[in-house]
């Protein structure tokens, strides 16, 4: 399983845009990039998967250059409910499904 | 439609005794994954069931051991408890294998081994 760099922590204030770089050097030609969010003391919940190029929906968009090495997580105008820990992970579609967590990226929002 | 859901909530156990965790996968769903998050870790895989087979695991002892009923729902056991296995215990279904497939997480068992 391809392994992942991330930020340890990152800070914010409310009405910016927050982008989350992950590093993933050995990503193999079948790895899809998953975002997941997790609050304290909750399971983690997707927020958006790729390929490659750009992935847009509701709550955040997914940049992936064309040499799939890295990727960004991009959250337009966080609010204090985005404080959460981010975890960017990279997962082969084979015979069997496993997320592999490293320790994610903490995003504090201050007012 | 009704999401992941785990029972109990809270636990404490002693060191050295048996402890069952269950969890509800959301309908649909024939995958259910395991995780084990200690305090300030991300998740660690466990294991994952699929149409009641065990499907792959993750680098955790014989002790930690599960099912999968006809209904999807999931069970995990662990035996003769260590201090180290006080963790929040999550489940995640999911509506196939393969990485791609989103995870519906539960709100987890939160185990404390004293």
């Amino acid at each position: 399983l391809a392994k992942t760099t991330q930020p340890i922590s990152m800070d914010s204030y409310e009405g910016q845009e927050v982008n989350i770089t992950c590093s993933h050097n050995n990503i193999a030609t079948n790895d899809y990039i998953t975002w997941y969010q997790q609050f304290p003391s909750q399971g983690p919940r997707f927020i958006i998967q790729g390929y490659k190029t750009k992935v847009t929906n509701e709550v955040a968009s997914l940049f992936i250059p064309a040499d799939r090495k890295s990727s960004t997580l991009s959250l337009p105008r966080v609010s204090l409910s985005d404080t959460a820990v981010y975890y960017c992970l990279v997962g082969e579609n084979s015979g069997y499904s496993t997320l592999t967590f490293g320790k994610g990226t903490m995003l504090l929002v201050s007012p | 439609e009704t999401g992941v859901t785990q029972s109990p909530t809270h636990l404490i156990k002693t060191r050295g005794q048996q402890v069952t965790l269950r969890c509800s996968s959301q309908s649909g769903h024939n995958t259910v994954s395991w995780y084990q998050q200690a305090l300030g870790q991300g998740p660690q895989f466990i294991f994952q069931y699929y149409r009641e087979e065990e499907n792959g695991r993750g680098n955790f002892p014989p002790r930690f051991s599960g099912l999968q009923f006809p209904n999807y729902s999931s069970e995990l056991n662990v035996n003769a408890l260590e201090l180290d296995d006080s963790a929040l215990y999550l489940c995640a279904s999911s509506p196939d294998t393969g990485a791609h497939n989103e995870q519906f997480f539960g709100p987890g068992t939160r185990l404390t081994v004293l």
